[in-house]
């Protein structure tokens, strides 16, 4: 079935650092890409997303570009902020038009310090 | 402001006793998921719905059971907790690409 790999964390970083964290995926289809982030003690959020290859997903200075070639679909951000501290999930959903189900990559945490 | 509530956001209960943890959205999405967080991060789906008087099993079983009388409406049921079933429950809902999960429940059997 459709998988998603990431990165294992946790990704430490000093304010100001760049980030990258790698995703990459596995899926049978054309399926839809997002990133899910989620803040200690809460819920998940959609950070960005693409849905065809080629586009780039953008949001609070966080971009992620589909890439069918190398089926990778990895986070960045060019200066990270102490408040990104969190867990991010890479995800796919298969189903197509029809019933849509999301695969969850197993979460990277981000520490980023002073 | 959330469109999708779960209640409570902790729960500290005892075993054998049954809960229910409450997911309601307002908007108006007919597929709604729960899912069970382990402490290392990874997110299992447990039960799904297409619609009113749909529910599915997910990809890990559980104990739990669902039901879907409203589309809006989507509580979880444990009939007899277990310290295994400490974890944490996420809802979600979609209308299209993509899910909008609430704030989850944190659960603790003891």
């Amino acid at each position: 079935g459709d998988s998603v790999t990431q990165m294992e964390g946790p990704v430490t970083l000093s304010e100001e650092a760049f980030l990258t964290i790698n995703c990459t995926y596995t899926a049978t289809g054309y399926p839809s890409l997002f990133w899910y982030v989620q803040y200690p003690g809460e819920g998940l959020q959609l950070l960005l997303k693409a849905t065809k290859a080629d586009d780039k997903g953008s949001n609070k200075g966080f971009e992620a570009t589909y890439r069918k070639e190398t089926t990778s679909f990895h986070l960045e951000k060019g200066s990270v902020q102490v408040s990104d501290s969190a867990v991010y999930f890479c995800a796919l959903s298969e189903g197509g038009t029809g019933f849509q189900k999301l695969v969850f990559g197993t979460g990277t945490r981000l520490l980023v310090s002073p | 402001e959330a469109d999708i509530y779960q209640t409570p956001r902790y729960l500290v209960i005892g075993t054998g006793k049954k809960i229910t943890l409450e997911c309601s959205q307002t908007m108006g999405h007919d597929k709604m998921y729960w899912y069970q967080q382990d402490p290392g991060m990874e997110l299992h789906l447990i039960h799904y719905s297409y619609g009113v008087n749909s529910t599915e099993k997910g990809d890990l079983s559980s104990e739990s059971t669902v039901s879907r009388i409203r589309t809006e409406h989507f509580p979880l049921t444990l009939e007899s907790a277990r310290p295994s079933h400490t974890s944490q429950y996420l809802c979600a809902s979609s209308g299209g690409v993509g899910y909008t999960f609430g704030s989850g429940t944190r659960l603790t059997v003891v």
